[in-house]
């Protein structure tokens, strides 16, 4: 089955610096890759997601990158602020598995003002 | 509001005891899941159907059986509850059997003393 590798588990950044959190997947047939924030007390919730026919996409200050020969795929978020900080997760789930995604093991980020 | 919702927010019980958490969305989804969250925060899928039909049993003990009255309901029934058993459940929908975004409830806090 598939299996998804997320680094860094922590990560504490300044205000205003950017964060870089990176995922691997292990199933070449894998060809969704959504990201979720998690604030404390709520559940996950999308902020980003790429398809595997696309190397990049962007919205505002986050953005998501994609090596299908890697098989790995990045979320990037640039000038952060302290609401930024929160659990994130990446995913990663193919047509043939009825919509199961497979979830990083999530990355604390700490936005420090 | 259109949302995934499920009850109750908060659930201690003692162990042995048999408890149900249940769920409803309101989004016209046709595929529900329970994810099992624990204290290290990682996210793992337990079971999902598709309309109404059982798709995905993760390795889940037999302790736990969801049911599916209709589509926008997915209940998790949890007979003879052990103090492992005590985490963050949430539960999610999403549009079909494809790889489409996951819509998460709030999760429900158990805790088996």
């Amino acid at each position: 089955g598939e299996n998804v590798e997320q680094h860094p588990s922590t990560l504490s950044v300044q205000e205003g610096d950017s964060a870089v959190i990176k995922c691997t997947y292990s199933d070449s047939a894998s060809n969704y890759f959504p990201w979720y924030k998690q604030e404390l007390g709520k559940g996950p919730q999308l902020i980003i997601d790429i398809r595997s026919n696309v190397g990049e996409k962007k919205d505002q200050r986050i953005a998501v990158t994609l090596n299908k020969t890697a098989k790995h795929f990045s979320l990037h978020i640039t000038e952060t602020q302290p609401e930024d900080s929160a659990v994130y997760f990446c995913a990663a789930s193919n047509h043939t598995n009825a919509g199961k995604s497979t979830f990083g093991d999530g990355t604390t980020l700490t936005v420090k003002p | 509001d259109t949302a995934v919702s499920q009850t109750p927010k908060y659930l201690v019980t003692q162990m042995g005891n048999d408890k149900s958490i249940k769920c409803e969305q309101n989004l016209g989804h046709d595929t529900m899941y329970w994810y099992k969250q624990d204290s290290k925060k990682f996210l793992k899928i337990m079971f999902s159907y598709n309309n109404k039909e059982l798709i995905i049993n993760e390795t889940v003990p037999n302790r736990f059986s969801p049911k599916s009255p209709d589509k926008a309901h997915l209940n998790l029934h949890i007979n003879s509850l052990e103090l492992g058993d005590s985490a963050v459940y949430f539960c999610a929908s999403s549009h079909g059997r494809e790889n489409t975004e996951a819509f998460f409830g709030q999760g429900t806090r158990l805790t088996v003393v």
